[in-house]
């Protein structure tokens, strides 16, 4: 299995700013993946984040919004741009781990937007 | 295109009642993996189990359940004698055989134990 890490667990973020989640993982994956959940919604994917390349976004989700860097097999940043309301959401980061047969989840940072 | 429905939106019941929650997906791929995550109000998300599509059995876990019926593209999770700390939001999800290939998730089903 595969323990993952996520800072902040919890933040309350001024309208305009920008914030940065980190993500640790015990051991080193190939393929992190960064979810959100907005409330009351089920998880969707943003971007899947290979280490030495560039993140690859899914569509409705822009890179100058959700910056990712992936410095290395074990760490990985999200970072959610000039907030507005509507980005209040769990942020959840995920890795493969098994083959890419188990998939785990970080506990999940909660940012609110005011 | 990958799809997995979870028709029932909330469900209630009463403690030490059995409940059944429904998982349906689409997929064209001959392989694939299933999971269910449980998703406390904490708001983390907890594996519960993965099954890969060659593998039909139905598996037991404690009060946990599983039925994989490919002829009907179903996994559906049943709780026996549920209990107020099962109280929860439930996932079903999809991800293909490559190494890395991310979720595709269920709506979720938020289940309600009353005591």
């Amino acid at each position: 299995s595969a323990v993952i890490s996520q800072k902040p667990s919890r933040d309350i973020c001024q309208r305009g700013t920008s914030l940065t989640i980190q993500c640790q993982v015990d051991s080193q994956v190939t393929m992190m993946f960064w979810y959100r959940q907005q409330p009351g919604q089920s998880l969707t994917l943003i971007a899947t984040a290979n280490q030495g390349s560039e993140a690859t976004y899914e569509s409705g989700f822009v890179i100058d919004k959700f910056p990712i860097s992936r410095p290395n097999l074990t760490f990985s940043t999200l970072t959610v741009s000039n907030m507005s309301p509507e980005d209040s959401s769990i942020y959840l980061c995920s890795v493969a781990s098994g083959g890419g047969n188990t998939i785990y989840f970080g506990e999940g940072s909660w940012l609110t937007v005011v | 295109a990958q799809k997995v429905t979870q028709a029932q939106t909330e469900i209630s019941v009463v403690e030490k009642e059995d409940v059944t929650l429904d998982c349906v997906y689409e997929t064209r791929d001959t392989t694939y993996y299933l999971f269910w995550y449980k998703q406390p109000p904490s708001g983390e998300l907890v594996f519960l189990i993965r099954r890969n599509s060659f593998d039909e059995q139905n598996e037991i876990s404690g009060r946990y359940s599983w039925n994989f019926q490919k002829s009907t593209s179903s996994f559906n999770f049943t709780i026996t004698a549920s209990q107020v700390v099962d109280s929860a939001v439930y996932f079903c999800a999809l991800t293909m055989n490559q190494a890395g290939t991310a979720l595709i998730f269920g709506k979720g089903t938020t289940l309600s134990v009353s005591s």
